[in-house]
């Protein structure tokens, strides 16, 4: 599997945007790239996720460099309850998900 | 709708003893996997079902690890002569189909299994 790199951690001020990266350089073309969060004592959910075009929902953005070699997930105005460690995946089409570490994503009052 | 629940919802447990964990997925998802998380990890693959069989057991630690999903719904992952290594929490996830590169996977709250 296609490998991701994050940072550890980042932090944000409540209520800014939060754009977190993910460089995935060995991507393949069939690579879809996935954006999952887990909130404290919770399992993960589902974020976004797109392959080259841009993508929006009601939870983020995720913007797709032309090359697909990395990525970046964009909450628009964070809030307290969006602190949760991220998690930047591909997927090759099995449909396992194989989780890195993510980043710890910290929401300052 | 109801999402994936998990029973039960922590488990403590003594080292050689046999446990089962249990997993609901959303009604109508034909896939369902199970991962297990240690403090401070992401989530790792065990296995996955699509309906009744095991698409892909190739998480799976050793043979001491064994999921059954014997009508397509319902799962049960089942450990057996249990170690202190076994600690984690154990996650169940289901999606409509597998297979697919797109497929949304919903996580139940899982298992906090406690092996002393």
């Amino acid at each position: 599997d296609a490998k991701t790199t994050q940072p550890n951690s980042m932090e944000s001020n409540e209520e800014e945007p939060v754009h977190l990266p993910c460089n995935h350089s060995t991507i393949s073309g069939t690579d879809y790239i996935h954006w999952y969060r887990q909130l404290p004592s919770q399992g993960p959910e589902y974020v976004i996720h797109g392959l080259t075009s841009n993508v929006n929902n009601r939870m983020a953005s995720l913007a797709i460099a032309e090359d697909r070699k990395s990525s970046t997930l964009i909450l628009h105005r964070a809030t307290l309850r969006d602190a949760a460690v991220y998690y930047c995946i591909l997927k090759e089409g099995d449909d396992k998900i194989i989780f890195g570490k993510g980043t710890r994503l910290h929401i300052l009052p | 709708g109801a999402g994936v629940s998990q029973t039960p919802s922590n488990k403590v447990t003594e080292k050689g003893k046999y446990v089962e964990l249990r997993c609901d997925p959303i009604s109508g998802h034909t896939a369902l996997y199970w991962y297990r998380q240690s403090l401070g990890q992401g989530p790792e693959f065990l296995i996955y079902f699509q309906g009744t069989g095991a698409a892909d057991d190739s998480g799976l630690p050793n043979d001491r690890f064994f999921a059954v999903r014997p009508e397509g719904s319902v799962s049960t992952l089942k450990i057996q002569r249990t170690e202190r290594g076994d600690s984690a929490v154990y996650l169940c996830a289901s999606s409509l189909d597998s297979g697919s590169s797109y497929n949304e996977q919903f996580f139940g709250p899982g298992t906090r299994l406690t092996v002393l």
